[in-house]
């Protein structure tokens, strides 16, 4: 079965280390997601690709980068981890009617 | 999600029929996505709809009229199981990413 996933499902870091949360998808989607929720605000958008090579900005994409260097993977980069970035991180890859979430990692950044 | 509205709790007792509804607000619209999302878990994909009218799903049913941007999420028969957080989303035209409203907390009561 098609699946998404990611790791590592829980995380514990510095102030000012680079975190990168891996995401992995077999359902072929060409679109994938990464999305933060945090109490108070919902999920919100960090990053999206739409194919190989494509990124782009989201609503929250300050401190945070990605890279698609093929269909199934997305990979998030904290570059210098701060504590306002603690929260549960969810990947998501899907079409223009529907869209699916990978287990979340929880990251605390101390 | 600053432009979708959708109430913050609601109550229900087992076996009733609840409606949770989500008002939005978007420059162009591609569909109207609807998540549940127990605590500690990943959101999962419940339904979508983009033409205007009702969806049914078993004991889960959505409803969108586009011209009024409001949409409702009915659950029958409700079980213990509901409680659970549901997240109204919509994607903009032109795009395939999903704006979150912040979630209604549903608690199912015997």
């Amino acid at each position: 079965d098609a699946e998404i996933t990611q790791s590592p499902r829980h995380k514990i870091t510095e102030t000012g280390r680079q975190v990168t949360l891996a995401c992995h998808q077999t359902w072929n989607h060409n679109n994938m997601f990464w999305y933060r929720q945090d109490l108070g605000h919902g999920l919100r958008l960090i990053h999206y690709s739409y194919g190989v090579q494509d990124t782009n900005k989201g609503e929250v994409s300050d401190g945070y980068s990605v890279s698609r260097s093929n269909t199934e993977d997305l990979p998030l980069t904290l570059e210098s981890a701060a504590s306002s970035q603690t929260s549960v991180y969810f990947c998501a890859s899907g079409t223009s009617y529907e869209q699916y979430f990978g287990p979340g990692t929880r990251l605390t950044v101390t | 999600g600053q432009n979708i509205d959708q109430p913050t709790e609601m109550t229900a007792t087992e076996g009733a029929i609840v409606q949770i509804n989500c008002t939005y607000q978007t420059s162009g619209f591609n569909g109207l996505f609807w998540y549940q999302q127990h605590a500690g878990e990943a959101p999962t994909f419940l339904s979508y709809n983009v033409l205007d009218g009702l969806e049914e799903k078993g004991r889960f049913s959505s409803f969108l009229s586009r011209s009024k941007g409001y949409s409702y999420l009915l659950l029958k028969e409700l079980q213990m199981k509901d409680s659970a957080s549901y997240l109204c989303a919509h994607m903009r035209a032109g795009s395939y990413q999903l704006t979150f409203g912040k979630g209604t907390k549903l608690s199912v009561i015997p």
